[in-house]
């Protein structure tokens, strides 16, 4: 399967824990997004890369999250000091990036329940 | 600012009827338009993308949407249902990012 994999599919946590999603995109794509989907919406921007460049950030991207894609290839969503609000499901997606309007593949997504 | 407004939150239809599932953009130039299918429990899916060549769009599944600027539309239509049709399908604003709509969710009734 050359798909976007992501990891884990599911994640229960306490309020207050750390949790840390990871991303793979297809191989070469040199760009990655992350969206998060919550019940009954259409899913909404995070962040992108260019490679490993952070190049936009949503506002909804609170100082608790954090991503990275260190070697520009696999990514890494944290979110600190969970809170109920934060369950939702993380979609990851990645691009050739050569245009703006590159079909972005997405992964099966993190469905992250936040106790 | 971009953004997609979808007409239908639920539209419900029976196999072998017409599909039609609406949605209005709003975008100060000529936008990318995506339309993108999302089954349960399965990642999201892209059905046909505009990007300002011929207004009438083919995609997957027999799918096509129409672009139309005097009424800042793209509907997507299907000539005849299928059971495997139904699932939450989202119009899309490209501008780098994705910018989705809220969902339609189509039902097919056998």
């Amino acid at each position: 399967d050359t798909g976007v994999s992501q990891d884990p599919r599911h994640k229960i946590t306490k309020r207050g824990q750390n949790v840390t999603f990871r991303c793979d995109p297809i191989s070469e794509h040199n760009r990655l997004y992350w969206y998060r989907q919550t019940l009954g919406q259409g899913p909404e921007f995070l962040t992108y890369f260019q490679n490993e460049a952070q190049l936009e950030k949503s506002r909804l991207l609170s100082d608790r999250f954090s991503a990275e894609r260190p070697k520009g290839s696999f990514s890494t969503l944290e979110i600190q000091r969970t809170e109920q609000g934060d369950s939702a499901m993380y979609l990851c997606a990645s691009s050739p990036g050569r245009t703006s309007t590159d079909t972005q593949y997405f992964g099966p997504g993190t469905r992250l329940t936040v106790l | 600012a971009q953004s997609v407004t979808q007409l239908d939150s639920h539209v419900s239809v029976s196999e072998g009827t017409p599909v039609l599932l609406r949605c209005n953009y709003s975008s100060s130039y000529s936008p990318s338009l995506f339309w993108y299918v999302q089954h349960p429990n399965k990642g999201l899916q892209l059905l046909l993308k505009y990007t300002s060549a011929a207004t009438l769009v083919k995609g997957i599944n027999g799918f096509e949407a129409e672009f139309k600027k005097s009424e800042t539309s793209f509907h997507l239509t299907k000539p005849s249902a299928h059971m495997s049709d139904a699932a939450e399908y989202f119009c899309v604003v490209v501008g780098g990012k994705l910018i989705f709509g809220q969902g339609t969710e189509l039902s097919v009734k056998p």
